[in-house]
């Protein structure tokens, strides 16, 4: 059973740093992994999606890697900004399209 | 082109109660699945539906049951509701069943259950 972990839940950063998300999963046989924002009480937005054959996927200030072998992928948040602030998920891609979440990681970028 | 929309955006039922939720898929996509997101926790794959036939379930029991319709919008359907189910609902589309598409979310249906 595909098990997708987030670590840490919550963080809290200053404007303007650096940062980088990561995520893990159990099982590498996956078709590919997304990376998703959630704004409170809204639904879900699709940041990167990394096909299982990609190394990495860069859109704007973001950036993804997939380590399949290893099970892990990390976003990268460049100059991070307060409207970065959101709940980060990624998820993997297995059998019939499930999609499979992680719970989440709580950003909170200080002004 | 429109996006994946939802309705209705809020509900508020009592246990043992009935719900149907409705969602229409973006424009050119035939594959629809359902996620039931609880507070603090990340989306759980309820089922899918592709060319209007379920193609997939997750660990829900019979009384969630879905269908699609031949314009591919879909509808889940939760009987006997019961207080855990109050959650986000999401459903997300996707074209043409390709595993490897990115799925499209729509902004979901907060179910309250008293």
């Amino acid at each position: 059973k595909q098990e997708v972990t987030q670590i840490p839940a919550a963080l809290s950063v200053p404007e303007g740093e650096n940062l980088v998300l990561n995520c893990s999963f159990t099982d590498s046989a996956i078709y590919n992994l997304q990376w998703f924002r959630q704004d409170p009480g809204k639904g879900l937005t699709s940041l990167l999606l990394i096909q299982s054959s990609q190394r990495e996927q860069t859109s704007g200030r973001l950036n993804a890697s997939l380590d399949k072998s290893s099970g892990r992928s990390t976003l990268y948040i460049a100059a991070s900004q307060p409207g970065d602030s959101a709940t980060y998920l990624c998820a993997v891609t297995g059998a019939n399209s499930k999609l499979t979440f992680g719970k989440g990681i709580t950003l909170s970028v200080r002004p | 082109e429109t996006g994946v929309t939802q309705s209705p955006t809020h509900l508020i039922k009592t246990r043992g109660q009935q719900v149907t939720l409705r969602c229409s898929s973006q424009s050119g996509h035939n594959t629809v699945s359902w996620y039931q997101q609880a507070l603090g926790q990340g989306p759980q794959f309820i089922f899918q539906y592709y060319r209007e036939e379920e193609n997939g379930r997750g660990n829900f029991p019979p009384r969630f049951s879905g269908l699609q319709f031949p314009n591919y919008s879909s509808e889940l359907n939760v009987n006997a509701l019961e207080l855990d189910d109050s959650a986000l609902y999401l459903c997300a589309s996707s074209p043409k069943g390709i595993r490897g598409d990115t799925q499209y979310f729509g902004p979901g249906t907060r179910l309250t259950v008293l």
